[in-house]
């Protein structure tokens, strides 16, 4: 049962640099989201999609961009990396609202711990 | 835009017993999403309990339960008989088109 898939776990990075993480489910899910976690905060929304070709901007958006070419993949590209960008990034994936098992749950990945020095 | 308000960034209970965390939310939607995630040190984002806002009931899910309030925004949840298990980060969460979380409350058990 492999769900929600991130990859890398872990990374570090220097200023300036850039990255991409991964991220890929198997459930046949139509959206997809990305969120950004800080020490001690709640989950805050980059980008979501709600279906192949389709992005849309959350509440953080800036620093990121993403792509959805297929209903499988969402990679959260990061363009010159910056210290606030330290942060645990989570992929989610669901069913469209109204539709598919579980009403509106959201299914997370382990999440991705990135440190920018 | 949806925002989620957790006003208790941090919450104690003696193992057994009971505790109600809060939440408010707004919104101009009449059908919507509401969710309590728990969060461990693990950082594993897992559903508590989830309320569907077209349903007056108040949903159960064992020992948790919710006061959901739609005319007030209002969606709290109840820990009854807690244990050492439940120690953890809450989150509320709206969902309509996306997700959107609170802040959260860290939940202590004290055995």
């Amino acid at each position: 049962n492999a769900g929600v898939t991130q990859t890398p776990k872990f990374r570090i990075l220097k200023i300036g640099q850039s990255m991409t993480l991964q991220c890929a489910q198997d459930m046949n899910h139509n959206y997809m989201y990305w969120y950004r976690q800080d020490p001690g905060m709640g989950l805050k929304l980059i980008y979501y999609s709600v279906g192949a070709g389709i992005t849309d901007k959350g509440e953080v958006p800036n620093g990121y961009n993403v792509s959805r070419s297929t209903t499988e993949d969402f990679p959260l590209r990061l363009e010159l990396a910056a210290p606030s960008q330290t942060s645990v990034y989570f992929c989610a994936s669901s069913y469209p609202l109204g539709s598919g098992g579980a009403p509106g749950e959201l299914f997370f990945g382990e999440g991705s711990r990135l440190t920018v020095l | 835009a949806q925002t989620v308000t957790q006003s208790q960034p941090e919450m104690s209970v003696q193992e057994a017993e009971t505790v109600t965390l809060s939440c408010t939310y707004d919104t101009s939607e009449s059908d919507y999403y509401l969710f309590w995630y728990k969060q461990p040190p693990s950082r594993q984002m897992i559903l508590v309990i989830r309320q569907e806002a077209y349903k007056q009931q108040n949903a159960t899910e064992n020992r948790f339960s919710v006061n959901f309030q739609k005319a007030a925004k209002s969606f709290s949840l109840k820990i009854s008989d807690s244990q050492l298990g439940d120690a953890a980060m809450y989150f509320c969460a709206y969902r309509r088109l996306d997700m959107r979380f609170g802040a959260g409350t860290r939940l202590t058990v004290k055995p």
